[in-house]
């Protein structure tokens, strides 16, 4: 149990282009994702946790305009990156909690912005 | 803010032997730390994670301790196998509803194994 769906797994877009990125949990409920962004040989950084049913909270430094939050449903967080622009490129990664504490994570999404 | 530090950076062993990855937190009311392996373009996986109610917890070849007085967690792997070499994160978070129970993560151990 506890797994998590990412998708697309891979994307590459043209500079000013929107991109939209889903996270699933298949087997239980997730009222909190969050969102992770991950640059190469570095750690994991929070970029916002999603709640169902309200407004995401975004850390420190991320632009809510720019990478929109939507948790419509107990079991889907989509993230939107809005216009995207070359130095959007990097590792996104979506978790989900189950039950008290345990956050499950989904396998990633790599956008490239051209 | 809340802060981890993790140490060492990175750490080669070999096989067979033991190897020790080393965090340290700052939020005193920090109450539950996991640790993920994540290997190279995949997602982190939890591998054992332990809450403040306890000292250490095991699970086979893992092994994680809690000091809640010094503000420090390790995580011990014995017997270590090629298959064990993956980056490991040490994380902490604080149980309180109104915070989601966000996970501050360290900076990261690769740990390599060499047969």
């Amino acid at each position: 149990g506890a797994v998590v769906s990412q998708h697309p797994s891979r994307v590459i877009c043209k500079s000013g282009t929107s991109v939209k990125i889903e996270c699933r949990s298949l087997d239980f409920q997730a009222t909190t994702m969050f969102w992770y962004r991950q640059f190469p040989k570095q750690s994991l950084m929070l970029m916002a946790t999603s709640n169902e049913g309200s407004k995401a909270t975004y850390e420190q430094g991320v632009e809510k305009d720019k990478f929109l939050i939507n948790h419509a449903s107990l079991t889907l967080s989509t993230l939107t990156v809005t216009s995207a622009h070359p130095e959007d490129s990097s590792f996104y990664i979506c978790s989900a909690r189950y039950r008290e504490d345990t956050q499950y994570f989904g396998p990633g999404t790599r956008l490239t912005v051209l | 803010g809340e802060n981890v530090e993790q140490h060492p950076s990175t750490l080669s062993v070999q096989e067979g032997d033991s190897a020790v990855i080393k965090c340290t937190y700052s939020d005193s009311a920090s109450n539950y730390f996991p640790w993920y392996k994540q290997e190279l373009g995949k997602r982190p996986q939890l591998i054992i994670d332990i809450r403040s109610n306890v000292g250490e917890k095991k699970d086979q070849r893992i092994a994680v301790t809690l000091n809640k007085t010094a503000k420090h967690f390790s995580l011990h792997i014995t017997e270590t196998q090629p298959e064990d070499s993956a980056v490991y994160f040490c994380a902490a978070s604080n149980r309180v509803r109104n915070q989601g129970g966000k996970l501050i993560f360290g900076q990261g151990t690769e740990l390599s194994v060499k047969p």
